[in-house]
């Protein structure tokens, strides 16, 4: 058990529609990442926070969009859902906010949407 | 071309023997990770490396930075395992995975 929660575990929805998928960091962890995977891409960059503000974007969609909570928690809102986005999406956390240095990073279990 | 490289894409092994999963990668890094993806989904990092090598029970990760390559070996391997072994790099920042390779161990 990595520390870090995210719920759902599952999730089926249908196009066009929005979701929200949380996640909770590893005690005392102040970075949150998320990542996509999809079949056809592999594990995707999505984008990190640290202690509440934006850090790094990677491949989001506009379509996407991600907070970090003053309780450090994180939240990726998913709109316009299109069956392209049935994925595993993984959240992780770490210490530190990387910058030049990297850290371990702990994963989540994840959570699979399934868009029909 | 992918910024990281991993070989092979399929491993299938005996139990007992020692298997060598490569990764290569074309651009400066701070540090090179070790992932490892069990059938259900969940995702455990196995090493952070930035030079040299670390053991960690019967698994082995070493890096190279001069040539951009790094190994992971299992040393008497078992089937469970059995998994999806990820290299992933981190630039600055975010992580730049590779597309994996899947262990299978038979018994």
């Amino acid at each position: 058990d990595s520390g870090v929660t995210q719920t759902p575990k599952h999730l089926i929805t249908a196009t066009g529609q929005r979701v929200t998928l949380r996640c909770s960091p590893r005690s005392g962890d102040l970075s949150v990442y998320w990542y996509q995977q999809s079949l056809d891409q592999g594990l995707q960059f999505l984008i990190q926070y640290y202690n509440g503000e934006e850090r790094a974007k990677g491949n989001i969609l506009e379509r996407f969009s991600a907070q970090q909570f003053p309780d450090l928690h994180s939240e990726l809102n998913l709109s316009s859902l299109e069956l392209g986005d049935s994925a595993l999406y993984f959240c992780a956390s770490s210490v530190e906010p990387g910058g030049q240095r990297s850290h371990e990073q702990y994963f989540g279990p994840g959570t699979r949407l399934t868009v029909t | 071309k992918n910024e990281v490289e991993q070989s092979p894409q399929n491993l299938t092994a005996q139990e007992g023997e020692f298997i060598t999963i490569n990764c290569s990668y074309s651009v400066g890094i701070s540090a090179l990770h070790w992932l490892q993806q069990h059938p259900g989904g969940g995702i455990v990092s196995l090493f952070m490396l930035s030079s040299g090598k670390k053991k960690h029970g019967r698994l082995i990760a070493t890096i190279n930075i001069q040539e951009k390559h790094s190994s992971l070996h299992i040393t008497a391997s078992h089937p469970r395992d059995s998994a999806v072994y990820i290299c992933a790099i981190s630039p600055p920042r975010q992580l730049t995975f590779g597309s994996g390779t899947q262990l299978t161990v038979l018994p």
